[in-house]
């Protein structure tokens, strides 16, 4: 389909390990978006892409958590040394243009630290 | 400080009945504020958007209003079905030069029995 593609859609990993999410964003979509939502919470920003770069990363919660873009399009958050606290599940949004315009959300990746 | 706040946290309706949910924002300064709806396992989808100059804009049973002197946006739902449950968030659009930021509510969550 032409949406926002995150994969894989559960995660279920062991404390202490790594883990990698994948975005696909829409075709075209400048700025890419990383949201973490943990279970009855709202929507807590992660970090911002213009094309490849983040101009915005000031919601990465500690220095386990880092994202790259390439080629103005996958993006992949990764997060080291897993704790328990991670388990959530991580949203991608892309749009056009700059912030404010519309963003189109994936439907996320469930993760569970054991 | 910008933020966001959504009433009720949670709502429980008969199917067929109207309902209203607030947003209220202390965002300076204002650009727009957005309306989502999120079902459950699934990512946010954007419903309407308002700028400062609207202060009513419907998108079928969704009516959005805007009122820039309080601060205040609702969100009503006409004629509500089983399938309007789910949560429905809304953020604001602050842009103070090259600080462009999205402030996000924590969403309210409705829930339309038969």
């Amino acid at each position: 389909g032409a949406g926002v593609s995150q994969s894989p859609s559960n995660k279920v990993t062991e404390k202490g390990k790594d883990v990698e999410l994948r975005c696909d964003p829409i075709s075209g979509h400048t700025a890419l978006y990383w949201y973490r939502q943990s279970l009855g919470q709202g929507l807590e920003f992660l970090i911002y892409f213009q094309g490849n770069s983040a101009p915005d990363k000031s919601g990465l919660p500690s220095d386990r958590f880092s994202a790259e873009r390439t080629g103005g399009s996958v993006s992949t958050l990764t997060i080291q040394r897993t704790q328990q606290e991670d388990s959530a599940v991580y949203l991608c949004a892309s749009s056009v243009g700059q912030v404010g315009r519309p963003q189109h959300f994936g439907d996320g990746t469930r993760l569970s630290i054991l | 400080k910008n933020q966001v706040e959504q009433s009720p946290q949670s709502l429980i309706i008969l199917e067929g009945k109207n309902c209203t949910l607030q947003c209220n924002y202390t965002v300076s300064p204002f650009s727009n504020l957005r309306w989502y709806k999120q079902d459950t396992g699934r990512g946010p989808v954007s419903l309407t958007i308002m700028t400062f100059s609207e202060n009513t804009k419907s998108n079928g049973r969704y009516t959005a209003t805007l009122d820039a002197d309080t601060k205040q946006s609702s969100l009503h739902i006409t004629a509500s079905q089983l399938s309007d449950s789910a949560s429905y968030i809304c953020d604001s659009r602050t842009n103070a030069g090259n600080n462009r930021k999205l402030i996000w509510g924590l969403g309210t969550s409705l829930a339309v029995n038969p």
